[in-house]
């Protein structure tokens, strides 16, 4: 069975600071790993996916995350983060198998202070 | 770009109501997903369909039916309502031969159902 666990439930940093969010997953076969953002009140967005190409993967508003095999991680960053990334963020992962389902960690409540 | 259309988007029932929650995917879309994340929570796989046949289930309550129509929407029917099931619940659609979830399929932004 395929888990995703994301640690800490929420992260503050200031804005123009690093953002990092950790991701670990579980899979019993080799995983597609996916990043959403969920503004407030609205749907989920993704925002990169890991499908066994690059291991560095770079998605959408500056974020990128790197697929490390042998950490069983997909940690999600950004260099400089800005007020408007405030949002929830969720780590997801699929066994990729035809139209397999995602499944979701907790989520990570992103804070921006100015 | 069109995206995945769910109505209503707020809805409020009682207890022991039936709902009944609709989801339009991109055209040409071929398979429709259902996800319910509770307040606070993730969310969670309930039923998927491909070619108007159910292709997955997931924690669907047997309370809870779902189909696919000839133009690929969907509806997600909802009996018996419990305050429990106060949830957003999301529709995802992918195109044929993008593999569902490897392509990241798309979200719409949810029906928010209140049960009061």
């Amino acid at each position: 069975a395929q888990s995703v666990t994301q640690l800490g439930s929420h992260v503050s940093v200031s804005e123009g600071a690093l953002v990092l969010l950790r991701c670990n997953y579980s899979s019993s076969v080799p995983p597609y790993l996916f990043w959403y953002v969920q503004y407030p009140n609205q749907g989920l967005q993704l925002l990169l996916k890991y499908t066994s190409a690059a291991t560095l993967v770079k998605g959408i508003n500056g974020f990128e995350a790197e697929f490390k095999k042998s950490e069983t991680s997909f940690h999600l960053t950004k260099p400089s983060a800005h007020m408007s990334d405030a949002a929830e963020y969720f780590c997801a992962v699929s066994e990729g198998s035809g139209y397999s389902t995602l499944t979701f960690g907790k989520g990570t409540m992103l804070l921006v202070s100015p | 770009a069109a995206g995945v259309i769910q109505s209503p988007r707020h809805l409020i029932k009682e207890k022991r109501e039936t709902a009944t929650l609709k989801c339009y995917p991109i055209p040409r879309h071929d398979t429709v997903y259902w996800y319910q994340q509770g307040p606070g929570q993730d969310p969670q796989f309930l039923i998927s369909f491909y070619e108007k046949m159910q292709s997955d289930k997931g924690s669907i309550p047997d309370r809870f039916s779902a189909q696919q129509f000839s133009d690929y929407h969907s509806e997600l029917n909802m009996s018996s309502l419990e305050l429990g099931d106060s949830a957003l619940y999301f529709c995802a659609s992918s195109a044929p031969g993008q593999g569902g979830a490897i392509a990241g399929y798309t979200f719409g932004s949810g029906t928010r159902l209140t049960v009061v």
